[in-house]
């Protein structure tokens, strides 16, 4: 059973427009939370990562939240680019070590078009 | 220069022949992933290991295996390749504290 569901499963946006991409898990222990992007054909690149019970990080135009009472996490992204079209990949980790298991979702991806 | 390198990046084979994926990384990371990645599903492991010949099953092991005989260099072995072994594999790193990950630019496998 998927432990890690993201939604919305694709998103067209406007360049300029902002936009926010859902991730809602099931796995416990859910040590951390990781959003990484993955331009086609390439690999993931880390965005951001999220530990405390609800967190907030920013990273430029990419802002994230999580809260671990409600298992969900937010992907903000402001003012998007063209180059910003990726698919965006949550990954929760069920602990802080290399021990651990990562549980990753399917992805949503995003379409910026001019 | 913290990269992590995956060749071929892209390979065709025939159902029953053996296929060689190599990773390498100049990072001195610990532990190394393999992980397959399908439509529609999330990246799936298939192999990690935990330094030179310390190799431990992720969730799909069957149909493949794993050399790790230098600290920066993991392989993923398919002994007689299957048509539904046709996927993107990816090789990842991280230092021993876990969960900062590094992946290569994946290597698309089509077996035909």
């Amino acid at each position: 059973k998927t432990q890690v569901e993201q939604s919305p499963q694709s998103l067209v946006v406007r360049q300029g427009e902002n936009c926010v991409l859902q991730c809602n898990y099931s796995v416990t222990p859910d040590n951390h939370l990781r959003w990484f992007k993955q331009d086609t054909g390439k690999g993931l690149v880390s965005l951001t990562v999220l530990v405390d019970q609800k967190d907030k990080t920013s990273n430029g135009r990419y802002s994230a939240t999580l809260d671990k009472d409600a298992k969900h996490s937010t992907l903000h992204i402001t003012a998007t680019l063209l180059d910003d079209t990726a698919t965006y990949i949550c990954v929760v980790g069920d602990r802080g070590s290399a021990l651990g298991r990562l549980h990753f979702g399917a992805g949503t991806q995003l379409i910026v078009i001019p | 220069d913290m990269k992590v390198t995956q060749m071929p990046r892209y390979l065709i084979k025939r159902m029953g022949e053996n296929v060689l994926l190599e990773c390498g990384q100049d990072m001195s990371h610990e532990t190394m992933y393999w992980y397959r990645q399908d439509p529609g599903l999330g990246l799936q492991l298939i192999y990690i290991s935990y330094d030179v010949d310390s190799n431990s099953e992720g969730d799909i092991p069957k149909g493949y295996r794993v050399s790790r005989k230098k600290r920066e260099h993991f392989s993923l072995i398919l002994d007689s390749a299957k048509t539904n072994q046709t996927s993107v594999y990816f090789c990842a790193s991280s230092p021993g504290s876990g969960n900062t990950l590094y992946f290569g630019e994946g290597s698309r496998l089509i077996v035909v």
